[in-house]
Order: structure tokens, then C-alpha cells, then sequence
């Protein structure tokens, strides 16, 4: 069974340009969760979907990021324009059961 | 306020010997769940053991034990008969459910960094 899948691995941008993720959950999973992780810290969850209803988007910077997931399926994250302090690593993660999330091996993010 | 707490940021430990793993959690809810997910270098989250509020028996996976103590609200990881794979980032982690707000998140701790030595 394939895992979560994200793309890009690596991504670099200068400050102020848009930049977009994409993740691709485990197949069935209907729970989608996006997280950030700063560097030396544990991941911090940014928006959770139960199919393609954003259940949870408290902790998503709204001004300067959006996501969407069509269909329930995948989804894609995206920040314009972004900032230096969004440089991290963002994780995709999905569930069946809520208890036992799998997740991608992540975006790293490098903001110049 | 800080809702997992792991005091050790990094640990060395000889292959073969067990290594504990602290932590503590701060939580008013009566049903909630605890988590232990190993972070290798790769940067891959890999899910190793959970227990649940209510679980009477300590969890186990394998090598990987999971000491609850309920009153003292914390949930040590224990691994047996460490092996050099096991060096990694490990985070504990809580999720937290309020379904009057259709809130249901996993809280993570800092993570500790573990080095397992020749």
C-alpha cells in the first residue's frame, strides 16, 4: 500500500513569492491534516479536513495561507506571499482512524 | 501553557541497553489519547505506540512499551534492547477532543534526541 506522498521534497524562494504543496493521503483515508514544523520543534497542526470540509483552520495564518482539499482526496497548501519565518518543514498526514495518523516525509521550506 | 512536556532534549544510550523516554502531559479532559512517533532523519513521522485514557494495560508494540500512570499524568516510552536504527527524534504527543467544537487535534512535545552508541 502506498503512504502519504508529497511533493515538492525541497522547495527555496525568495520572500514575497508564492509557493504551493501538494499531498496525496493514503487511499480511503478521509482525514487529511497539514502541520509545520519549525526546526527543533514538534509539528504544529495548521488546518484538518474530514473529506473535503475544513474542520479545524484556527491555527492557519489566514492573511497569507490557504488550502483546499477538492474532492476529498488530495489537497494542496498554499502561502502568498511568503515570509522569511515561514521557512519549516510542512508535513501531510491522514488517518483512518483517528487515533493512527500516517504521514508524508514533508515539504522543507528554505524562504530567502 | 505547555500541554507535553519532554524534559530531555537529547539522550545517549548503549545498543542493547532500554531506554526510557520521559514524558508528561497536562490535560482537564477525562477521554483522551497519548502517542509516541519516531522522527529519523529522513524527516518521515513514523507512528510507534498509543494508549488510550481509559486503556487498563500499558500499550506494547514490540520493542516499544508505553508507561502510563494516569495520576501522574505522564507516558514514558520505553524501548528494549535499543538498536543503532533507533536513533531518531521521538515526540510524544496528546490528542485532544472537544466535540462540542468538532475540535480534535494531536498536541506534540519538543521531541527528545536519542543516539543509540556502538
Amino acid at each position: 500500500e502506498a503512504g502519504v506522498v508529497q511533493s515538492p521534497r525541497y522547495k527555496i524562494i525568495e520572500k514575497k513569492q508564492p509557493v504551493a504543496f501538494w499531498c496525496n493521503p493514503i487511499s480511503g483515508h478521509n482525514t487529511l491534516y497539514w502541520y509545520r514544523q519549525n526546526l527543533g520543534q514538534g509539528p504544529e497542526l495548521l488546518i484538518r479536513y474530514e473529506n473535503e470540509e475544513a474542520v479545524d483552520d484556527s491555527q492557519l495564518p489566514k492573511d497569507r495561507f490557504s488550502a483546499e482539499r477538492l474532492k476529498g482526496v488530495d489537497s494542496t497548501l498554499k502561502i502568498q506571499p511568503a515570509e522569511l519565518g515561514d521557512s519549516a518543514v510542512y508535513l501531510c498526514a491522514s488517518s483512518l482512524k483517528v487515533y493512527e495518523q500516517y504521514f508524508g516525509p514533508g515539504t522543507r521550506l528554505t524562504v530567502t | 501553557a505547555q500541554k507535553i512536556t519532554q524534559t530531555q532534549p537529547g539522550m545517549f544510550v548503549q545498543e542493547k541497553e532500554a531506554v526510557t523516554l520521559d514524558c508528561t502531559y497536562d490535560t482537564s479532559d477525562q477521554s483522551y489519547g497519548l502517542f509516541w512517533y519516531k522522527q529519523p532523519s529522513s524527516g518521515e513521522m513514523i507512528f510507534l505506540i498509543y494508549q488510550g485514557s481509559y486503556d487498563e494495560q500499558n500499550a506494547t508494540e514490540g520493542r516499544y512499551s508505553l508507561n502510563f500512570q494516569k495520576a501522574r499524568k505522564s507516558a514514558n516510552l520505553v524501548i528494549s534492547a535499543s538498536q543503532l536504527g533507533d536513533s531518531a527524534m521521538y515526540f510524544c504527543a496528546m490528542r485532544e477532543i472537544i466535540p462540542m467544537n468538532r475540535d480534535d487535534k494531536i498536541i506534540f512535545g519538543k521531541g527528545t534526541r536519542l543516539h543509540i552508541l556502538p
